[in-house]
């Protein structure tokens, strides 16, 4: 029972370069997100999707590109890499009313 | 504008006693609120929920009561364990599956 799987776990990237960072979820959820965890910031949504095909902002989207092809995987892009986005980046995954599954999180460092 | 606020970034309890988690929020629109824990190095877990139109839900040693004319919630556990240490997240839901987060409150119990 994987749940949800993130990877890589950790990346150093220097300013500019581009990265996906992958999530996957065998559990069949319609619904997967984005987070970033910030000191003294909680979780924040960067961009969640309602199925495949389907994908809309949260509240931090600058910076970051998501596509949903299959509602299995949700990959995260970042096309130019900047300090700012230095952070740890969780997905989450749930159907219908029920709590999101949350991976075990992606720790990005932007030199 | 934090719309869910966790006041304390720290609490430390000894082991036995009650721990008190605080939750603030603005949006009365919020209709759903859970709340999440987290060890290092993992992504958050559910732990509780409750619906806007309870003002308590138990299970086991956690507790979540709403308090919703004061926009408030807070997660008691009783007793406090050590196992218990870890950082908790209180969330919102103002429509489905968009969570807002608090800060999270450090939670250590003292043996």
């Amino acid at each position: 029972n994987a749940g949800v799987t993130q990877t890589p776990k950790f990346q150093v990237l220097k300013t500019g370069q581009s990265m996906t960072l992958q999530c996957a979820q065998d559990m069949n959820h319609e619904y997967m997100s984005w987070y970033r965890q910030d000191p003294g910031m909680g979780l924040r949504l960067i961009h969640y999707s309602v199925g495949a095909g389907i994908t809309d902002q949260g509240e931090v989207p600058n910076g970051y590109n998501v596509s949903r092809s299959t509602t299995e995987d949700f990959p995260l892009r970042l096309l130019s890499a900047a300090p700012s986005q230095t952070s740890v980046y969780f997905c989450a995954s749930s159907t219908g009313n029920q709590p999101q599954h949350f991976g075990d999180g992606t720790r990005l460092s932007i030199l | 504008d934090q719309q869910v606020k966790q006041n304390s970034p720290s609490l430390s309890v000894q082991e036995g006693r009650i721990s008190i988690l605080n939750c603030d929020y603005t949006n009365s629109m919020f209709d759903y609120f859970l709340w999440y824990k987290k060890y290092p190095a993992e992504g958050p877990t559910f732990l509780i929920s409750i619906s806007s139109i309870k003002d308590k839900n138990e299970d086991g040693r956690f507790t979540v009561f709403l308090n919703k004319s004061a926009k408030h919630l807070s997660l008691h556990i009783v007793p406090s364990q050590p196992g218990d240490s870890a950082v908790y997240f209180c969330a919102a839901i103002p429509r489905a599956q968009k969570l807002v987060f608090g800060q999270g409150t450090r939670l250590t119990i003292n043996p």
